[in-house]
């Protein structure tokens, strides 16, 4: 079983629309749950942190953890064409491992 | 805004050649990291580098690869012996000590090895 799992798309929806972005993961250690927004062959540009379980928001973005479910997700209110991209989760436990265990992206694609 | 820099952006190298990736991480940040991701496959950790030192590392970092801070702003991954498996893109990340775990990337750099 893979630690963390992306559905890799590609999703298309119509600009404006809502997103939904999922990962699930397998292992319980992770407390720290990252977003990640790539665009094609460049470095991933970090969206949102989250700690544990709730919600965070920041503008059109939210990101929520129910570590119960081991599920975390991502919305895009408002989708632009400009949040055309990969977008990709990652993770972390607590201590002293400090490296991030990514999902594959999901290619996301907002129709003008 | 800071960012972290990375050069070159493409690398080209013959199998079985020595590279170094060079990477300045963002000013006040003391935790450094390198990433790579072949093409169309996840981001990978290599390893993470505090103090002067390693502080993890994941099982593709071998013998192969060493890291190096060699002044007060660059940041090094040296792969010896290159193979052709070793084409993908490098990504060094850097994150502050004591605010939280966020990672700040930089623009990769392609290694391409023929």
């Amino acid at each position: 079983q893979k630690e963390v799992e992306q559905d890799p798309g590609p999703l298309s929806v119509p600009e404006g629309a809502i997103v939904s972005l999922n990962c699930t993961y397998s292992n319980s250690a992770f407390q720290y749950f990252m977003w990640y927004r790539q665009y094609s062959r460049k470095g991933p540009e970090l969206l949102m942190y989250t700690y544990s379980s709730g919600n965070k928001e920041d503008g059109r973005f939210t990101a929520q953890v129910d570590k119960s479910s081991k599920y975390i997700s991502l919305f895009i209110r408002d989708s632009q064409p400009s949040d055309s991209a990969t977008y990709l989760c990652a993770m972390k436990s607590g201590g002293g491992a400090d490296g991030l265990t990514f999902g594959k992206g999901t290619h996301l694609i907002i129709q003008p | 805004e800071p960012e972290v820099t990375q050069t070159p952006s493409h690398q080209v190298t013959q199998m079985g050649q020595e590279v170094i990736l060079r990477c300045v991480p963002i000013s006040n940040h003391l935790y450094f990291y390198w990433y790579r991701q072949i093409l169309g496959q996840k981001v990978e950790f290599l390893v993470s580098f505090y103090n002067n030192e390693i502080s993890e590392k994941s099982e593709i970092f071998d013998d192969q690869f060493s890291v190096e801070r060699p002044d007060g702003s660059n940041f090094t991954l040296k792969i010896r012996s290159t193979k052709l498996e070793d084409s993908a893109m490098y990504f060094c990340a850097s994150r502050e000590v004591a605010v939280g775990y966020e990672q700040y990337f930089g623009p990769g750099t392609r290694l391409t090895v023929t």
